[in-house]
């Protein structure tokens, strides 16, 4: 059965820190995609990052970085310089190629950046 | 800005009371989908519109339906709420279905609260 795991339920670090959310799925599928997503005290989600299966490539977008490891099942989210901004609930989330609209979520991991 | 908007922000309600939920949408996305968010917990998909064609998920309670008047706009009914169903709902559009493809979009959530 698919399944998205996201050991650390809250992690709390001071400002300008480098910190890495985890983030492990499970799968049958050889296509999947996976997800992450931000959602800040105000409530909305807001999307960061889409990678399929076929791509284990490292992206980076400014001081986000994402890590996909297929032989580890992980897809781990790095924020460096951490800042205030960042306090955030962040979901990782799992779809796999043969359901159209289903997101696997994740639990969550609570983001506290102390200034 | 395209965006998608959710009203109102917060509602309250009386136990039983039949309460709407709107949200509309300038993307212009085929899609449209509502979720359940409780406390600390990760979005729960209620249904989802394809265009018209309205997909309701297995173990969504009857007490809530939805109506999709026309592309823009799509509306939550819950026709008599528990104290149970007092959370976030939130409402979100892709362009298709299809997750590989084309994420979500999420709008701001409505908080209802059930009194």
């Amino acid at each position: 059965a698919q399944k998205v795991t996201q050991a650390q339920t809250e992690i709390s670090v001071v400002e300008k820190e480098d910190v890495t959310l985890d983030c492990v799925y499970e799968t049958r599928d050889t296509t999947y995609y996976l997800f992450w997503y931000k959602q800040p005290p105000s409530g909305e989600l807001v999307f960061l990052i889409r990678r399929n299966s076929f791509d284990e490539q490292n992206e980076i977008s400014g001081r986000y970085s994402w890590n996909f490891q297929k032989s580890t099942s992980s897809f781990n989210f790095t924020i460096t310089a951490s800042q205030v901004v960042d306090s955030a609930v962040y979901f990782c989330a799992l779809s796999e190629a043969d359901s159209n609209y289903q997101l696997i979520w994740g639990a969550g991991t609570k983001l506290i950046i102390k200034p | 800005d395209a965006m998608v908007i959710q009203n109102p922000r917060y509602q309250v309600t009386q136990f039983g009371k039949p309460v709407t939920l709107s949200c509309s949408q300038t993307l212009n996305h085929n899609v449209m989908y509502w979720y359940q968010q409780k406390s600390s917990q990760a979005p729960k998909l209620l249904f989802h519109y394809y265009d018209k064609d309205f997909n309701n998920e297995a173990d969504t309670p009857d007490n809530f339906q939805s109506r999709r008047p026309n592309t823009s706009f799509c509306f939550l009914d819950i026709r008599s709420p528990g104290l149970g169903d007092a959370a976030m709902y939130l409402c979100a559009t892709s362009r298709e279905r299809g997750m590989g493809l084309y994420e979500q979009y999420f709008g701001p959530g409505t908080r209802l609260t059930v009194t």
